[in-house]
């Protein structure tokens, strides 16, 4: 069945500093691919999105290139802050009726001044 | 607005009890869902409903039993509570199951501790 891996955590980075969450997928046909993220004490909130290979999502400076090829997504940021403290899960969808989002097991995130 | 709401936000119950969450969302969406995310974060997906019908019923114990009355409303009964039940169950919704590039909108979600 569909699958999506994430990079265990937790990620601690030092503030300014380049993220990346690495994330592959398994899935038949053709997947949209999703990034969410859960700030503490609350729901997932959706970060960023691609629909098709190629695609490169974007949102608060975070971006996710949906690469075909590799069958990955991975999430960047050129310059975190303390406030994208957070969990970070990755996500797909391949489309079908009758299905839900497939959710990776979640990275943390925590970045210190 | 609340997009996605359910209700209550914590619940502490006793083993055994028998007890509700419910779920609105006012985004016009035809399907509905619950997730349960256990102590490490991992979500699961527990039921969705696409406009009122049920669709996904995945391996659950039949102790919790999901209730659609309308397209913008899905609650969650849970009887005969145990300790493992304890998590943070979440309501999501999205437009219709069978579109693709669909991403769904969650509510905060509901902080079960049975003790």
């Amino acid at each position: 069945g569909d699958s999506v891996t994430q990079m265990e955590g937790p990620v601690t980075l030092s503030e300014e500093a380049f993220l990346t969450i690495n994330c592959t997928y398994t899935a038949t046909g053709y997947p949209s691919l999703f990034w969410y993220v859960q700030y503490p004490g609350e729901g997932l909130q959706l970060l960023l999105k691609a629909t098709k290979a190629d695609d490169k999502g974007s949102n608060k400076g975070f971006e996710a290139t949906y690469r075909k090829e590799t069958t990955s997504f991975h999430l960047e940021k050129g310059s975190v802050q303390v406030s994208d403290s957070a969990v970070y899960f990755c996500a797909l969808s391949d489309g079908q009726a009758g299905t839900a989002l497939i959710f990776g097991k979640g990275t943390t995130l925590s970045v210190s001044s | 607005d609340t997009a996605v709401s359910q209700t209550p936000k914590y619940l502490v119950t006793q083993m055994g009890n028998d007890k509700s969450i419910k779920c609105e969302q006012n985004l016009g969406h035809d399907t509905m869902y619950w997730y349960k995310q256990d102590s490490k974060k991992f979500l699961k997906i527990m039921f969705s409903y696409n406009n009122k019908e049920l669709i996904i019923n995945e391996t659950v114990p039949n102790r919790f039993s999901p209730k659609s009355p309308d397209k913008a409303h899905l609650n969650l009964h849970i009887n005969s509570l145990e300790l493992g039940d304890s998590a943070v169950y979440f309501c999501a919704s999205s437009r219709s199951a069978a579109r693709t590039n669909t991403e769904a909108f969650f509510g905060q979600g509901t902080r079960l501790t049975v003790v």
